[in-house]
């Protein structure tokens, strides 16, 4: 299917776990873009990528990696979950005209 | 870094107008956009702001000031389906987003 999509859609795992939220595009988008969004933070952009092996930090990077291997996908690890990290997370994928279309979400409970 | 600020929550009336404000620093500035999110859902585009004025997309309307660092989104008749956050973000140079926290709109019969 096109669009923008994110698994697993839910996550509990535990405190000290590697855990890995997968992304996937299919527009051939450039930019991708991983948030998180927690309540009276809104969106804070953790990671983003402007092609295939170009990745940079974003506001709230630490505790956080990601690769791009290819152009549609862009995978967000937590190398040592933390509480801190239970969140929703949203990636998203940028067109031409700047706009940014947001995957579905993954919702993960660090316990 | 950027700073935006908009209303934690507003209330009003179905078949009414309401008003979401939003305000920004202006160095670095790229462009405003207004997204929409219902509780549990991914937040979905309704308008990008690049020059002065009002844009006008059915009963959504977006006008931006760039010298005032200013925003808003209009809101007419309103329905109950309304109800949602809306968010406000700048394009920054990154080309990443830079969000404000969210106006939380309930729509009451």
């Amino acid at each position: 299917d096109a669009g923008i999509t994110q698994s697993p859609r839910y996550k509990i795992t535990e405190t000290g776990r590697q855990v890995t939220l997968m992304c996937h595009q299919t527009w051939s988008h450039s930019y991708m873009f991983w948030y998180r969004q927690d309540l009276g933070h809104g969106l804070r952009l953790i990671y983003y990528s402007a092609a295939a092996d170009i990745t940079d930090k974003g506001e709230v990077p630490d505790g956080y990696v990601v690769s791009r291997s290819k152009t549609e996908n862009f995978p967000l690890t937590l190398e040592s979950a933390t509480r801190s990290q239970t969140s929703v997370y949203f990636c998203a994928s940028r067109d031409r005209a700047d706009e940014q279309y947001f995957g579905p979400g993954t919702r993960l409970t660090v316990t | 870094g950027q700073n935006i600020d908009q209303p934690t929550e507003m209330t009003a009336t179905e078949g009414a107008i309401v008003q979401i404000n939003c305000t920004y620093q202006t160095s670095g500035f790229n462009g405003l956009f207004w997204y929409q999110q219902h509780a549990g859902e991914a937040p979905t585009f309704l308008s990008y702001n690049v020059l002065d004025g009002l844009e006008e997309k059915g009963r959504f309307s977006s006008f931006l000031s760039r010298s005032k660092g200013y925003s808003y989104l209009l809101l007419k008749e309103l329905q109950m389906k309304d109800s949602a956050s809306y968010l406000c973000a700048d394009n920054t140079g990154r080309r990443a987003l830079t969000f404000g926290s969210g106006t939380r709109l309930q729509v009451q019969p």
